[in-house]
């Protein structure tokens, strides 16, 4: 089945400056990619997501890149704020298993004022 | 935008006793929803795929007859945790699939049960 593998584990930046996580997949059959941000407490809420047929996507400070050869995809966050802080999710899913969302690890991102 | 609504948001209950779980899909119709437990800073762990109409799909290590899974219409799953004991203390978590949207997912806020 999937796997999906996600690095770092914890990530610590200063207020300003940009954060990138990285994941890999297993299953080439994966064809969508989300990325969910998960508060203290609550369920994860999902942030941006990509498609295989697409190689780069932006949302204001938030970008996710997507390369299918290689099966890494990253997420970008740029001008963090601490209100950033929280555990970032990668997940990938496809047509095999019947779409489940496979999660990665996640990475706890600190911000620092 | 979707909303998966989850109820209870928490729940303690006594060592023996059944536990139910709701998972809503409220502005959409969902035939495929899923339950996910996590453990204090863990990933989440996929438990099963609820279909509607259908028996879940359970994943390997998941007891089916310790984790009922109904999901008889296209807006409500439900999980419910029989003869509970303290080590089914965890974080649940549901997520439901649009119709209309294959391949995204949305997540209900978890419901946080504690076993004493």
């Amino acid at each position: 089945g999937e796997n999906v593998e996600q690095h770092p584990s914890t990530l610590s930046v200063q207020e300003g400056d940009s954060a990138v996580i990285k994941c890999t997949y297993s299953d080439s059959a994966s064809n969508y990619f989300p990325w969910y941000k998960q508060e203290l407490g609550k369920g994860p809420q999902l942030i941006i997501d990509i498609r295989s047929n697409v190689g780069e996507k932006k949302d204001q400070r938030i970008a996710v890149t997507l390369n299918k050869t290689a099966k890494h995809f990253s997420l970008h966050i740029t001008e963090t704020q601490p209100e950033d802080s929280a555990v970032y999710f990668c997940a990938a899913s496809g047509n095999t298993g019947g779409f489940k969302t496979i999660f990665g690890a996640g990475t706890r991102l600190f911000v620092k004022a | 935008g979707a909303v998966v609504s989850q109820h209870p948001s928490w729940v303690i209950c006594k060592s023996g006793t059944s536990v139910k779980i709701e998972c809503r899909s409220l502005d959409f119709q969902a035939t495929t929803m899923f339950w996910y437990r996590q453990f204090p800073k863990q990933s989440l762990m996929l438990m099963a795929t609820s279909n509607e109409g259908s028996k879940a799909t359970y994943e390997q290590g998941v007891e089916k007859d310790k984790f009922l899974i109904n999901h008889a219409s296209l807006t409500l799953s439900t999980l419910t945790v029989t003869s509970a004991h303290p080590e089914d203390s965890s974080f649940y978590i549901c997520s439901a699939r649009d119709i209309q949207k294959v391949t995204e997912a949305f997540f209900g806020q978890g419901t946080r049960l504690t076993v004493v």
